[in-house]
C-alpha cells in the first residue's frame, strides 16, 4: 500500500472546525483514501473513506485534491470526545483482502 | 450490541504460558483480522481469515495461532509467552473487501501483559 505523510499533532479549540491534512503524493488510481481515529485506550474507528468525489457523513467530511495527492479530514464542529489520533491510510482498490497499515497518525488535541 | 467483542480485557501472565484470546463478531461480516499494536502504538496486522480460511499471515512467529470456528469467531491462541509479546491486540472484521470499499470495525482491545 502507498504511503501517507501526515503532521505530528494539531491542536484545536472546542467547537471550531479542525480540518487535518494527509498527502499521499505516490497514490494510485485505484487506491481508496480511508481515514480511522483512535480514542484513548480504544480500538481504533472507522471515520470515512472516499476514492476522487469529496465524501461527507455524519461524523465528517474528506475533501479529496483533485489530483489525489492529498486530502482533508473536516470535523466540523470538534469536541472534547474528537481528542484522539487519526489515522490516514490507503486501501489499493484492487487487492482481494485488506490489510490496513497503519502510519504514526495524527493526535488532535481538543482544548475546552 | 458490541459489534466485535474481545475477552479478556486484560490478561496478566508469566513468559512460558500459553493463553487465548477471543473475539466475536455479529455484524455478519465474512472477514476477521487481529492486529498488534505494540508499545511504540504502532498497529501491525497479523492475520486475516475469510470465512475460516486462512488469508493472510504477516510474518507472525508460529507461536501465535490463529483459530476460527466458524465466521462469526476468530481466536488467537499463543504459546510460550514472551516479554516481546506484551501489547494490545485488536480484534476487527469487514465485509467481503475485494476492493477498499468498507470500513473495518475493530474490538476494543486485549491488553496482554506478559512478566
Amino acid at each position: 500500500d502507498a504511503k501517507t505523510t501526515q503532521p505530528n499533532s494539531m491542536e484545536s479549540n472546542e467547537e471550531e472546525p479542525v480540518h487535518l491534512p494527509c498527502n499521499h503524493s505516490t497514490i494510485s488510481g485505484t487506491d481508496y483514501i480511508h481515514w480511522y481515529r483512535q480514542l484513548p485506550s480504544q480500538g481504533p474507528e472507522y471515520v470515512i473513506h472516499g476514492l476522487t468525489s469529496n465524501v461527507n457523513n455524519r461524523m465528517a467530511s474528506l475533501a479529496i485534491a483533485e489530483d489525489r495527492k492529498s486530502s482533508t479530514l473536516i470535523l466540523h464542529r470538534a469536541t472534547l470526545r474528537d481528542a484522539a489520533v487519526y489515522y490516514c491510510i490507503l486501501r489499493d482498490r484492487g487487492s482481494t483482502l485488506g490489510r490496513l497499515y497503519f502510519g504514526r497518525g495524527t493526535q488532535l488535541t481538543v482544548w475546552p | 450490541d458490541t459489534a466485535v467483542s474481545q475477552t479478556p480485557k486484560y490478561l496478566v501472565t508469566q513468559m512460558g504460558n500459553d493463553k487465548s484470546i477471543k473475539c466475536e463478531q455479529n455484524l455478519g461480516h465474512d472477514t476477521m483480522y487481529w492486529y498488534k499494536q505494540d508499545s511504540k502504538k504502532f498497529l501491525k496486522i497479523m492475520f486475516s481469515y475469510n470465512n475460516k480460511e486462512l488469508i493472510i499471515n504477516e510474518t507472525v512467529p508460529n507461536r501465535f495461532s490463529p483459530k476460527s470456528p466458524d465466521k462469526a469467531h476468530l481466536n488467537l491462541h499463543i504459546n510460550s509467552l514472551e516479554l516481546g509479546d506484551s501489547a494490545v491486540y485488536f480484534c476487527a472484521s469487514s465485509p467481503l473487501d475485494v476492493g477498499g470499499n468498507y470500513g473495518y470495525t475493530f474490538g476494543s482491545g486485549t491488553r496482554l501483559t506478559v512478566v
